[in-house]
């Protein structure tokens, strides 16, 4: 396997349910990135982990939450979402979490498509 | 506060022509990096290229192109000799280089469709 892993590709849940998502990224990346991709709307930034340790959460809602347990896995548990969670959920990596010089690529992954009922 | 505007919801060209698709930015910072992503149907985020707010020369990778204008704060991706395989929704987006971590801004996208 290489580059950015999302699994599953396309999840249905009812809103009681609890669900999560998962990133595997085989790049030797230091950092990981979750982005929410709506219809029509800019990809938003939702958390970033920097050496497994969350340096960023952009104002998400309770009802997502990150886990990191190692600098190559990145998982979203998803419990009581709403239909407007309804998205396109693509996690990313990069070499370096924080410099902002260079390229610094973020690598995307294909996306878990989510859709709520 | 950093913004990406693509105007161009939809383009169209033929096959073998160049395209441009166009991408404004507004920002105050005077460092920062501007990126172009492809994402196909499959959904993934493919990058494509990249222009350092410093770099002198624009930026060049294969066919991909990116006109830099500094001034006019315009950072327009030029696809030359298009291909059927190019149809896609393609993204800019622009990142801080001091204080603002490797966290990307991106615009809303134009989905070019290259037809024979």
């Amino acid at each position: 396997e290489t580059g950015v892993t999302q699994t599953p590709r396309h999840l249905v849940m009812g809103m009681t349910n609890k669900k999560s998502l998962k990133c595997e990224q085989h790049l030797g990346h230091n950092a990981m990135y979750w982005y929410k991709q709506s219809a029509k709307k800019p990809l938003e930034l939702m958390f970033v982990y920097s050496l497994e340790e969350r340096v960023e959460n952009n104002s998400v809602p309770s009802r997502f939450s990150p886990e990191c347990p190692n600098s190559s896995h990145l998982f979203l548990h998803l419990h009581t979402l709403q239909p407007e969670d309804s998205a396109l959920y693509l996690c990313a990596s990069s070499q370096d979490p924080l410099a902002g010089a260079g390229a610094n690529v973020l690598t995307f992954g294909a996306g878990s498509r989510l859709t709520v009922l | 506060a950093q913004k990406i505007t693509q105007t161009q919801p939809g383009m169209f060209v033929q096959e073998k022509e160049a395209v441009t698709l166009d991408c404004t930015y507004d920002t105050s910072d005077q460092s920062y990096g501007l990126f172009w992503y492809k994402q196909p149907s499959s959904g993934e985020m493919i990058f494509l290229i990249y222009q350092g707010s410093y770099d002198e020369q624009n930026a060049t990778e294969g066919r991909y192109s990116l006109n830099f204008q500094k001034a006019r704060k315009s950072a327009n991706l030029v696809i030359s000799a298009s291909q059927l395989g190019d149809s896609a929704m393609y993204f800019c987006a622009m990142r801080r280089s001091a204080g603002g971590g490797n966290k990307l801004t991106f615009g809303t996208g134009t989905q070019l469709k290259v037809e024979l």
